[in-house]
């Protein structure tokens, strides 16, 4: 079975602090495919990133970056410089191994105070 | 402009009284899918449909129908609802072009109370 751990349930940061959103997942794959989603307070569920397995490499993207390593079941999340508007609840989810259930996190709920 | 739909956003039932709740997308994907989202708990998909008539139960299927009988629509059904099924619903969809595990797109939500 596959589960993804996401055990900062909240956290709290002023605005231009650096803040990292852990995620730890647990599969038997060896193919399998990580993303994290973003939920502001509007509601919808907006897709930040999609990795594969076999791609370690880390993404930056602005502000945000993340850091995969099957090491240690870890896709991390960092955003740099955090602003008002990175308020939002983050979701990370795996898929993969034949299931097409995608298995999401409980989410980080991220408050940047001005 | 390429989007997931659902109607209706808000509703407020009754245990027992059938209510469907639709979802539509205009992108061409094969892939959709139903989640619900409770507090604490995440997202837990329902059902989710690869292609039209193809469909098949999520994690958290009990209570809950739904049908494939077009590619664009993908309706959630509730014949019996319980006021366990309060929750906030989201429709979502995915290509499958190149890979069955590429990224959703949802919806809006749904946010269904059931006295």
């Amino acid at each position: 079975a596959q589960k993804v751990t996401q055990a900062q349930t909240e956290i709290s940061v002023v605005e231009k602090e650096d803040v990292t959103l852990d995620c730890v997942y647990e599969t038997r794959d060896t193919t399998y495919y990580l993303f994290w989603y973003k939920q502001p307070p509007s509601g919808e569920l907006v897709f930040l990133i999609r990795r594969n397995s076999f791609d370690e490499q880390n993404e930056i993207s602005g502000r945000y970056s993340w850091n995969f390593q099957k090491s240690t079941s870890s896709f991390n999340f960092t955003i740099t410089a955090s602003q008002v508007v990175d308020s939002a609840v983050y979701f990370c989810a795996l898929s993969g191994g034949g299931s097409y259930i995608p298995t999401f996190g409980r989410g980080t709920s991220l408050i940047v105070h001005p | 402009e390429a989007q997931v739909t659902q109607n209706p956003r808000y509703l407020i039932t009754v245990t027992g009284k059938k209510l469907t709740v639709t979802c539509s997308q205009n992108m061409n994907h094969e892939y959709m899918s139903w989640y619900r989202q409770d507090p604490g708990l995440g997202l837990r998909q329902i059902y989710y449909s690869m292609n039209v008539e193809v469909t098949d139960k999520g994690d958290v299927p009990e209570g809950y129908k739904v049908s494939r009988k077009e590619k664009r629509n993908f309706p959630l059904i509730l014949e019996s609802p319980s006021p366990n099924q309060t929750s906030l619903y989201f429709c979502a969809s995915s290509s499958i072009a190149g890979s069955a595990y590429n990224e959703q797109f949802f919806g809006p939500g749904t946010r269904l109370t059931v006295l």
